[in-house]
Parts: structure tokens; C-alpha cells; sequence
């Protein structure tokens, strides 16, 4: 079956510092979607990206989807304290409908 | 109003007894789903529903029995749990058309199984 991974598991930042996340899935995928889940919270959709080698901008965060849309990465400039939490990338083929498979996420710890 | 809405917020059931997740959504999606979260983990789909009809069964097992009384409400029936089935449970609901749609959460029912 279809597997997104996710590197790194965990990302230790400094405070202000820049870091990048990295979602690799097995399979092509229709689009991918991004959520953020604060530490003892729910998932928050953050972004989606349906075309190949798109990018989108929010704010400190850059979503960027690959050329051959099996990959993606999220950038995040001069972290913050509000940064801390777990990134999920999400996805799936066009033929599996709704169905969103989801990565295993990045856990962000922010060193102040 | 883009709030999914669940109770109760924390269960704790033994594994003789039966209880019932609800989840409530009034923005119009028609596809509404259910998860399971371990700690640490991503959530695991379970169930999805579109058009008030069960679409996708990931294979769970039958002591988790979900309905979809109407497009707004969601349940999750529980009977004879185990103790690792001891989660956070998430519904979540989209809109559903051709392709996939952001999905919105609710804060999760915390589960445990004693």
C-alpha cells in the first residue's frame, strides 16, 4: 500500500533559526496537504498543493510540492516559540478517492 | 462556522461496557470520517462516510461500529474494547467531490479502555 514518510522525526530549533521538513511518498500523489497539531491538540490544516513543482508562501512557512508530485517540503524561517508542535504531511493518489494517508510527522521543540 | 464538534472529551470504559463517540459538523461536507491517534503517532484512518453512506472500512474490527444518522452527525458505537484500544479518536469532515479536500478536525475524544 501507499507510504508517506516524513524526515526528520524530530527537529530540535533554536529560537529564530531556520529549519526544513521533508515528506516523501511511494506513490504519485493528487495533491498534499499540510497540518500542524499543537501538543495536546487536534490537526490543523495549514496548506494544500495540487500542481507539480508548486510553492506557497504563509507568512514564516514555505510549502513547496515536487515536479514529480511524490514529494514535498516545509520550510520555516526565524522559528518561533508558537512553531513548537508536530507537522503532518498528507496525501494520496488520485484513485483512492478521500482517503488521505498521512506521514509520520515532524515533532518541533523550540529551544528560546 | 468550521468547527467539528465532539463529546464527550475524555471516556473511560471497561471492556464489558458499551459507549458512543458523537461528532457534529454544520458546514455542509458531505464526507466525514473517523481516526485513531496513538501518542506520538499520525492519525490512522478508520472509517469514511460520504453522503451519509460508509465508503471506506480500513479494516477495523467490529466492536467499533460506526453510523452516519444524517450529513451533520457522525457516531462511533463501542463494544467490548480492549485495553489497546486505549486513543485519542478524531472525526473529521471535508468536502467531497472529485479529488481530495483539506480536512477539518474535531478536538478528539480521549479513550481509556480499563
Amino acid at each position: 500500500g501507499q507510504q508517506v514518510m516524513q524526515i526528520p522525526q524530530y527537529q530540535h530549533v533554536q529560537e529564530g533559526e531556520d529549519f526544513t521538513t521533508y515528506c516523501n511518498s511511494s506513490t504519485t500523489l493528487s495533491n498534499i496537504q499540510w497540518y500542524k497539531q499543537r501538543p495536546g491538540g487536534h490537526p490543523v490544516f495549514l496548506i494544500q498543493l495540487v500542481k507539480s513543482g508548486e510553492v506557497k508562501k504563509q507568512k514564516r512557512l514555505t510549502f513547496q510540492f515536487g515536479e514529480a508530485k511524490k514529494n514535498s517540503s516545509l520550510h520555516i524561517t526565524a522559528t518561533q516559540t508558537t512553531d513548537v508542535g508536530t507537522y503532518f504531511c498528507a496525501g494520496g493518489p488520485k484513485a483512492a478517492g478521500n482517503k488521505l494517508t498521512f506521514g509520520g510527522g515532524t515533532r518541533v521543540l523550540v529551544k528560546p | 462556522d468550521t468547527e467539528v464538534t465532539q463529546t464527550p472529551k475524555h471516556l473511560v470504559m471497561g471492556m464489558t461496557n458499551k459507549k458512543s463517540l458523537k461528532c457534529e459538523q454544520h458546514m455542509g461536507h458531505r464526507a466525514m470520517y473517523w481516526y485513531k491517534q496513538k501518542a506520538k503517532k499520525p492519525p490512522e484512518l478508520m472509517f469514511v462516510y460520504s453522503y451519509e453512506k460508509l465508503s471506506i472500512n480500513e479494516s477495523v474490527p467490529s466492536r467499533f461500529s460506526p453510523e452516519c444518522p444524517n450529513s451533520s452527525l457522525l457516531n462511533l458505537h463501542l463494544h467490548a474494547l480492549q485495553p489497546e484500544d486505549s486513543a485519542l479518536y478524531l472525526c473529521a469532515s471535508s468536502r467531497f467531490r472529485d479529488g481530495l479536500y483539506e480536512q477539518y478536525f474535531g478536538p478528539g475524544t480521549r479513550l481509556t479502555v480499563t
